[in-house]
């Protein structure tokens, strides 16, 4: 079946560029189907969208985290990834990549990654 | 900072029923589909409800959601241990650019 696999640094330090990459295994990306998407967690927190990328490129942003992402996709490689620029504090946080399915707009996350913890610190 | 308001706490004792909320606006719940998601503690969230009200293969009937004009709810029947967890709701919003947004989120305790 379908999964997803986080991958990259556990720690980055304060002003640097995050950067995660996504694994998607048992399936292709390249379907018209579906967005790949990303989710973050601060700890005790809840859940915040970060955005989704669709295989051909064509990208959603939260708007409040626009100024500073990029999500790009491989297709080859079945991957994509996360930069988040000029990282603070406020960026440390358990890491998802997800499968975001689409009904016009974007809807349900219906498989996800394990999870990976980035901490933000010098 | 959510447009999506939950009560941050919600509880019951085995076998009874407990409701969520999540109160939006007309360019999110008001619009479109409302998702739903439970994380259990350590792990990655998982879809409960699609589409206002319909459960994904392998997700209990105890499990429903409904949807009127600008608010949601999710509803767990017969509440056990095992749904001790944390519930989130989600939706597309159009204001001012297109979006996903999750609720704040409600932690279900179960006594």
């Amino acid at each position: 079946q379908l999964q997803l696999q986080e991958s990259g640094p556990g720690l980055v330090k304060p002003s640097e560029t995050l950067s995660l990459t996504c694994t998607v295994s048992g399936g292709s990306m390249s379907s018209s189907d579906y967005y790949w998407g990303w989710v973050r967690q601060p700890p005790g927190k809840g859940l915040e969208w970060i955005g989704s990328i669709y295989y051909i490129g064509n990208t959603y942003y939260n708007p409040s985290l626009k100024s500073r992402v990029t999500i790009s996709v491989d297709t080859s490689k079945n991957q994509f990834s996360l930069k988040v620029n000029s990282v603070t504090a406020a960026d440390t946080a358990v890491y998802y990549c997800a499968r975001h399915e689409i009904e016009g707009t974007l809807a349900g996350f219906d498989v996800w990654g394990q999870g990976t913890m980035v901490t933000v610190s010098s | 900072q959510s447009v999506l308001t939950q009560p941050p706490s919600a509880s019951g004792t085995p076998g009874q029923r407990v409701t969520i909320s999540c109160s939006g606006s007309s360019s999110n719940i008001g619009t479109y589909y409302v998702y739903w998601y439970r994380q259990l503690p350590g792990t990655a969230p998982k879809l409960l409800i699609y589409r206002n009200n319909q459960r994904p293969s392998g997700v209990p009937d105890r499990f429903s959601g409904s949807k009127s004009g600008t608010s949601a709810s999710l509803a767990i029947s017969g509440l056990r241990s095992e749904d001790e967890a944390d519930y989130y709701c989600a939706a597309w919003d159009d204001s001012p650019s297109g979006h996903y947004v999750f609720g704040t989120g409600t932690k279900v305790t179960v006594l």
